[in-house]
């Protein structure tokens, strides 16, 4: 049970440049969720989506985009990366009762 | 709007010593509650939540919490740390349970 599946692990981007940020899960969880974590700031939620087809935006999602075109997978797009977007970012699933599942977290940098 | 504050950035405690970490949380009703538990390079792993009922929660690693309405608080307790447990500790509150706002996190150190 491989759980929640984020890659790559590392990356580092030139800014303007674009990526993806993949995750996928295998609980067949109705929630997935982006966070971004940057020290001393604790995780703040990028997007967030209740099933397929549905996302919405969390506290911080200028410069990212999502889409949720399966149960599995929940890719984050970053379209013009700025150094403000250096951070380590976690997806997370859940059955929607509280007990998320992170994955391990990509770590990004904009350089 | 909902708010965690944990006051406590890093606490160092020795091995074998009791622990607590303080949470405290905004919020107009009463909320969900869960601490969660992040080892160096590693996601974050549920300890404890809290929705209702006994106020005092046994979660995994011998970690509790409780959930105490008056101070809005929800501080998590362990008897004796051991090494292992030194870690980054975050708790986090929900309105409703799909959605979760975290603390800044204490980052715990524990000397032999």
């Amino acid at each position: 049970n491989a759980g929640v599946t984020q890659t790559p692990k590392f990356r580092i981007l030139k800014i303007g440049q674009s990526m993806t940020l993949q995750c996928t899960q295998d609980m067949n969880h109705n929630y997935m969720y982006w966070y971004r974590q940057d020290p001393g700031m604790g995780l703040k939620l990028i997007y967030y989506s209740v099933g397929a087809g549905i996302t919405d935006k969390g506290e911080v999602p200028n410069g990212y985009n999502v889409s949720r075109s399966t149960t599995e997978d929940f890719p984050l797009r970053l379209e013009l990366a700025a150094p403000s977007q250096t951070s380590v970012y976690f997806c997370a699933s859940s059955q929607g009762t509280g007990g998320y599942t992170f994955g391990s977290g990509t770590r990004l940098t904009v350089v | 709007a909902q708010s965690v504050t944990q006051p406590d950035i890093h606490i160092t405690v020795s091995e074998g010593a009791s622990l607590e970490l303080r949470c405290n949380y905004s919020y107009g009703a009463t909320p969900y509650l869960f601490w969660y538990v992040q080892s160096p390079g590693q996601g974050l792993q549920l300890l404890l939540k809290y929705f209702s009922g006994d106020t005092l929660v046994q979660g995994i690693k011998g970690f509790e919490a409780e959930f105490k309405r008056s101070q809005s608080s929800f501080n998590l307790r362990k008897p004796s740390v051991h090494w292992s447990d030194a870690a980054e500790y975050f708790c986090a509150v929900g309105a409703d349970t799909d959605k979760l706002i975290f603390g800044t996190g204490t980052r715990l150190q524990v000397f032999p």
